[in-house]
């Protein structure tokens, strides 16, 4: 079973719209998450730790429920800016992060 | 503060050539990492760097060999690339051991005919 399963999408939503995704990761152990943020063609940069339950940040949340081994991303107001492919990257013991292969969205005027 | 920099950019190889990517960070990070991303994939680590002097496999090492040279400076070396290894390659870096905020650099594109 993979680490991490992410829906690839791609999620087309229109501007100001809230969209919300999904990542299940597999191992029980993992003790923080991550979200990272890749624009096409371009690197992968941090948008948002998640230590507990959850962490907000401006229009962005992420929860966690560690009884179903899932954590989300919700974008609320939707920018044309906000498209891109988000990564969900779990935090288990001392080994380096393994990535998820992502969700695209797609936003649209 | 230019973070990570990593060259070449973009690298056109025929199978069997060898090259070296080359990574530098000016964060003072201990840790350091190389990972590949094929069309459609998620990032694979490849080889990483807990610390100057430390070298360990990820989860794809087989046709690729790295050099820690020392704090700064992370090499991942195709010594016979094949078509396979075509792929986006990117260098990245944290703090700490194996800090959780990784810094990436650009990436390198490179194609092996």
């Amino acid at each position: 079973r993979k680490e991490v399963e992410q829906d690839p999408g791609p999620f087309n939503v229109p501007e100001g719209a809230t969209v919300a995704f999904n990542c299940t990761y597999s191992n029980s152990a993992s003790q923080s998450f991550f979200w990272y943020r890749q624009d096409c063609r371009k690197e992968p940069k941090l948008l948002m730790s998640v230590y507990s339950s959850g962490n907000e940040d401006g229009r962005f949340t992420a929860q966690l429920n560690r009884a179903s081994q899932y954590i989300s991303l919700l974008i609320r107001d939707s920018k044309l800016s906000d498209s891109a492919t988000y990564l969900c990257v779990p935090r288990t013991g001392r080994r380096a992060l393994t990535f998820g292969s992502g969700t695209r969205l797609q936003v649209q005027p | 503060n230019a973070g990570v920099t990593q060259t070449p950019k973009f690298q056109v190889l025929k199978t069997g050539q060898s090259m070296t990517l080359q990574c530098a960070q000016d964060m003072n990070h201990n840790s350091m990492y190389w990972y590949r991303q094929d069309p459609g994939m998620g990032l694979r680590l490849i080889y990483y760097s807990a610390s100057e002097g430390t070298t360990d496999k990820g989860e794809v090492p087989n046709g690729y060999n790295v050099s820690r040279l020392n704090k700064r400076e992370f090499s991942l070396r195709l010594e016979s690339a094949a078509p396979s290894q075509t792929s986006v390659y990117f260098c990245a870096s944290s703090e700490g051991q194996l800090g959780n905020t990784i810094y990436f650099g650009e990436g390198s594109w490179l194609t092996v005919v």
